[in-house]
């Protein structure tokens, strides 16, 4: 497809389990970010990475959250041992440059995560 | 940590009136873009303002960039139902990677 995929669009999840969210951005670009997103607020910035390396992860809440992107494409965010207060819309979205080039963010419907 | 504060947080007016949302921060953005969002959908890109003092328009939609590069307002003029959503307005840093959103402003045009 053209924009960004991102699956599940909802996942519903045990306190204490180990969930994956997927991103798929947009074919060619070079940076991909997670956000985080409670209702009717802005999105939290989570991690941010420029091909295949996590240029700054410094938005991850602690060590239960993970995200990989091993080819420079798909990227994985990983939660381990959930808890309540992780629930909310993961959101991923991809740029053709790095932030300071000022290239727009392309964002998909993001991962609605509950944690019962 | 919100580097961009919006207000209003919540925002309803009637169709037809004028309205304006601020953003505000203490630090220099090298540029700033406003985004909305609608139920279920990611953000989505309206406008991005890179010069100190810029103006943009797109149709009914004022975007101004400040003199400082700290702060940035949207006017809606004569707003109209399909204007409803949260609007947030984002950036990056002069030095930073990260490129952080506002706190946003939710808004319902009621017809």
């Amino acid at each position: 497809g053209a924009g960004v995929s991102q699956t599940p669009s909802n996942k519903v999840t045990e306190k204490g389990k180990y969930v994956e969210l997927r991103c798929d951005p947009i074919s060619g670009h070079t940076a991909l970010y997670w956000y985080r997103q409670s209702l009717g607020q802005g999105p939290e910035f989570l991690i941010y990475f420029q091909g295949t390396g996590a240029a700054d992860d410094s938005g991850l809440p602690n060590d239960r959250f993970f995200a990989v992107r091993p080819e420079g494409s798909v990227s994985t965010l990983k939660i381990q041992r959930t808890e309540r207060g992780d629930s909310a819309v993961y959101l991923c979205a991809s740029s053709l440059l790095a932030p300071r080039n000022n290239s727009p963010l392309h964002f998909g419907n993001g991962t609605r995560l509950t944690v019962t | 940590t919100q580097l961009l504060e919006q207000s209003p947080q919540f925002l309803s007016i009637q169709e037809g009136e004028n309205l304006t949302v601020y953003c505000n921060s203490s630090s220099v953005f090298s540029s700033l873009q406003w985004y909305r969002q609608e139920p279920g959908e990611g953000p989505v890109l309206l406008v991005t303002v890179v010069t100190g003092g810029e103006v943009k328009k797109l149709k009914r939609l004022t975007f101004q960039f400040g003199d400082a590069r700290k702060d940035s307002s949207l006017h809606i003029t004569a707003a109209q139902p399909g204007d409803t959503g949260l609007y947030l307005c984002a950036g990056t840093a002069n030095t930073g990677n990260q490129f952080y959103f506002g706190t946003g402003t939710s808004l319902t045009v009621i017809p």
